[in-house]
């Protein structure tokens, strides 16, 4: 799978929109964009993900670029709830093979920290 | 709350010793993984089981093992204790096997003295 580059902070407040980029110059053409968050110390949460196109669920915004080399997670009103690490996964999608398994390899993520 | 439940939340042991950590998936999964997460690894895949077969394994030790039992709840079995091993322990379960969308656990933090 490939690997993610993500600022190790970043800064939002509250109200705000808050724009979390990912760096993901060696991706492959089957391999999907995942984004997850952690609450401190509490199991990780699945956000959203998208291959090429932008994707938005009721949680977040997911911006891939044409070349999809980087991606933007966009929260468009972030709370003080929305404090935690968020983490850019980079997975190749195995339909069909009945042998190879799967697995998310985290990276070290950005630690949002939402401002009052 | 995702529907995965792993028991307990929190164990102290001693070095040496040999602890069991339980998860049971959101009805209807049939996948179940397993993830460490200690201060200075991040978050480290271990195990993942589909419907009772192993299907993948990352860095899992061999002091540990774990196995899907038939009504899909899984356990993981570290054995053999020692400090570093000290770890929040994740299960995450998903409907298929392929997926990227998992659901986790709050974690079983243990902690050996």
């Amino acid at each position: 799978d490939a690997k993610t580059t993500q600022p190790p902070s970043m800064d939002c407040a509250e109200g705000r929109a808050a724009n979390l980029p990912c760096n993901h110059s060696t991706i492959s053409g089957n391999e999907y964009v995942y984004w997850y968050r952690q609450i401190h110390s509490q199991g990780p949460q699945y956000i959203i993900h998208g291959l090429k196109n932008n994707e938005t669920n009721e949680m977040a915004s997911l911006i891939i670029t044409e070349d999809r080399k980087s991606s933007t997670l966009i929260l468009p009103h972030a709370t003080l709830r929305d404090t935690a690490v968020y983490y850019c996964i980079v997975r190749v999608a195995r339909v069909g093979e009945e042998t190879s398994g799967s697995r998310l390899t985290f990276g070290e993520g950005t630690q949002l920290t939402v401002n009052p | 709350d995702s529907g995965v439940t792993q028991t307990p939340k929190h164990l102290i042991t001693a070095t040496g010793q040999r602890v069991t950590l339980r998860c049971s998936p959101r009805s209807g999964d049939l996948s179940v993984y397993w993830y460490q997460q200690s201060l200075d690894q991040g978050l480290q895949f271990l195990i993942q089981y589909y419907n009772g077969e192993e299907r993948a394994k990352g860095n899992i030790l061999e002091r540990f093992s774990a196995q899907q039992f038939p009504d899909l709840h899984s356990e993981l079995n570290l054995s053999s204790l020692e400090l570093g091993d000290s770890a929040l322990y994740f299960c995450a379960s998903s409907v298929h096997q392929y997926t990227g969308e998992l659901f986790f656990g709050e974690g079983s933090r243990l902690t050996v003295l």
